[in-house]
C-alpha cells in the first residue's frame, strides 16, 4: 500500500465549484505540504502543516484553504474554482528529526481541471 | 526567499551516453539540503539523489551523481549510461529552514533518450 495517498486522482470541475482534495498517509510524519504544478512552473508551495494545531501560509495560498483533520490527514479546500487553478496537486509528508528527515515524500498527485 | 533556477527546460541524449543536467540556486544559508527529482510520465515524483550542504563529498547513486559547488551555488546532476527509462522530467529542489522545510524547486528539465 502507498505510504501517502490521494484522493481523487483526477477531477474535472466547473467555475465556482467547491472542491476538496484529500491527504493521507501511513508513515506517522508530522509535516505536510500541498504543492501545486503547472507546465514550465515546477511546484510551488500552497499550504504547509506542523502539526493539526499548525498550518502555515505557502507562496500562493490565494484561493485555496486547508484543514488537518488529523496527524494522518490534510485536505486542500478550493472555495470557488476557477480556470486558472488548473493544475496538478501533490501533497507531500516529512519528518525533520526521523532519519530521514530532509527527504519528503510525495503523493501520486492529483489533476485538477476546472472549466 | 530561496530561488531554484534549471537553465535547460529540455535537453536529449543517446542511449548509454552521459548527460548532465544544471542547477543554480540563490541562499544566504549555509546549513540546507539539495535534491534531485524525477517525474516520468506516471507523474509520481522520484527521488533521485540528495546533498547535504555540509558534506564536500558528492552524493552518487548507481549511475546517478552530482557536481556540487557551494560557493559557486551550483548543483548539477550527471547521469551516466542513459537508459529510456531515464526519460522523464527532472527537477531540482533546496530545502532550507524556510517554509517548514518545504522544498522550492526549479522549473524542470525535460530529458528525452534516443535510441
Amino acid at each position: 500500500d502507498a505510504d501517502v495517498t490521494q484522493t481523487p486522482r483526477n477531477r474535472i470541475t466547473k467555475t465556482g465549484k467547491r472542491i476538496m482534495l484529500e491527504c493521507s498517509q501511513t508513515k506517522g510524519h508530522d509535516r505536510m505540504y500541498w504543492y501545486r504544478q503547472d507546465p514550465g512552473l515546477g511546484l510551488r508551495l500552497i499550504y504547509y502543516s506542523f502539526d493539526v494545531k499548525d498550518i502555515n501560509k505557502g507562496e500562493i495560498s490565494d484561493g485555496y484553504s486547508v484543514s488537518r483533520q488529523a496527524q494522518a490527514k490534510f485536505s486542500l479546500s478550493l472555495e470557488s474554482a476557477i480556470p486558472n487553478q488548473t493544475a496538478l496537486y501533490f501533497c507531500a509528508t516529512s519528518a525533520p528529526l526521523s532519519p530521514t528527515g530532509n527527504e519528503q515524500f510525495f503523493g501520486p498527485g492529483t489533476r485538477l481541471t476546472v472549466l | 526567499a530561496q530561488t531554484v533556477t534549471q537553465s535547460q527546460p529540455e535537453m536529449s541524449v543517446q542511449e548509454a551516453e552521459t548527460v548532465t543536467l544544471s542547477c543554480t540556486y540563490d541562499t544566504s544559508e549555509s546549513d540546507y539540503y539539495l535534491f534531485w527529482y524525477k517525474q516520468p510520465p506516471s507523474r509520481q515524483m522520484i527521488l533521485v539523489i540528495r546533498q547535504e550542504a555540509y558534506k564536500q563529498q558528492n552524493a552518487t547513486e548507481n549511475r546517478f551523481s552530482v557536481n556540487f559547488q557551494k560557493a559557486a551555488k551550483s548543483f548539477s546532476l550527471k547521469i551516466s549510461d542513459s537508459q529510456l527509462g531515464d526519460a522523464a522530467m527532472y527537477f531540482c529542489a533546496y530545502r532550507g529552514s524556510n517554509s517548514g522545510y518545504a522544498l522550492n524547486f526549479g522549473k524542470g528539465t525535460s530529458l528525452l533518450v534516443t535510441p
